[in-house]
């Protein structure tokens, strides 16, 4: 069945890196555009970034332009979220979801992960 | 930036109909999605490009856009639809997608 399942998120110090990943499976990954969400403790959900299904286009929240990087490998299925420079700010469970459109981006988010929690504390 | 506005709560008795909106300058020049988030869990998809419905959503759930606001309906409210809700679109002015508030839904 098509799926998501996130992983690497942990507690880190304020100022350090992260890497989370999000393992793809029961669709062809390699035409999907792709998102990255979070959500912070008792918060509402907001937009990360996003990765066109080939690579080339990649957007980011103004909260994350400059320390997070998207990236994919369609060899392994998998997506990834670097996190630099992290803050407290930025603690949350981050969730990867699929785009509706194949090869297009900017549609609506039709699968989720069921999310990784990352808490940045001193 | 775009900003989306959503009432914080809305309550409903079970058979009834409840509205959410969803506010925002011009929406109805932008495709809305919907999405219903139960506690604990990761958010799912209701509705998309303002009315369509993903298969395995209740007909029950139905979305209309126009103006500066955007509504999702929910009638004949079960006690399974006790969830927050989030309205989505994006916004091409900024390369940036946009999440509502979020609404929650009580069922009485």
């Amino acid at each position: 069945q098509v799926q998501l399942v996130e992983s690497g998120g942990g507690v880190v110090q304020p100022g350090r890196s992260l890497r989370l990943s999000c393992a793809a499976s029961g669709f062809i990954f390699s035409t999907y555009a792709m998102h990255w969400v979070r959500q912070a403790p008792g918060k509402g959900l907001e937009w990360v970034a996003l990765i066109s299904f080939d690579g080339s286009k990649k957007y980011y929240a103004d909260s994350v332009k400059g320390r997070f990087t998207i990236s994919r490998d369609s060899s392994q299925n998998t997506l990834y979220l670097q996190m630099n420079s992290l803050r407290a700010e930025d603690t949350a469970v981050y969730y990867c979801a699929r785009d509706s459109e194949q090869w297009l981006e900017r549609g609506a988010f039709d699968i989720w992960g069921q999310g990784t929690m990352v808490t940045v504390s001193s | 930036s775009y900003v989306l506005t959503q009432p914080p709560s809305v309550s409903v008795a079970p058979g009834k109909t409840a509205r959410i909106t969803c506010g925002g300058n011009n929406i109805g020049s932008k495709s809305v999605h919907w999405y219903q988030q139960k506690p604990g869990q990761a958010p799912v998809l209701v509705i998309y490009y303002d009315s369509d419905r993903p298969s395995g959503i209740p007909e029950r759930f139905s979305g209309s856009n126009s103006g500066n606001t955007a509504t999702l309906t929910i009638s004949r409210v079960e006690d399974g639809d006790e969830a927050d809700y989030y309205c989505q679109v994006w916004d091409s002015s900024s390369d940036h997608y946009v999440f509502g508030t979020g609404t929650k839904v009580t069922v009485l």
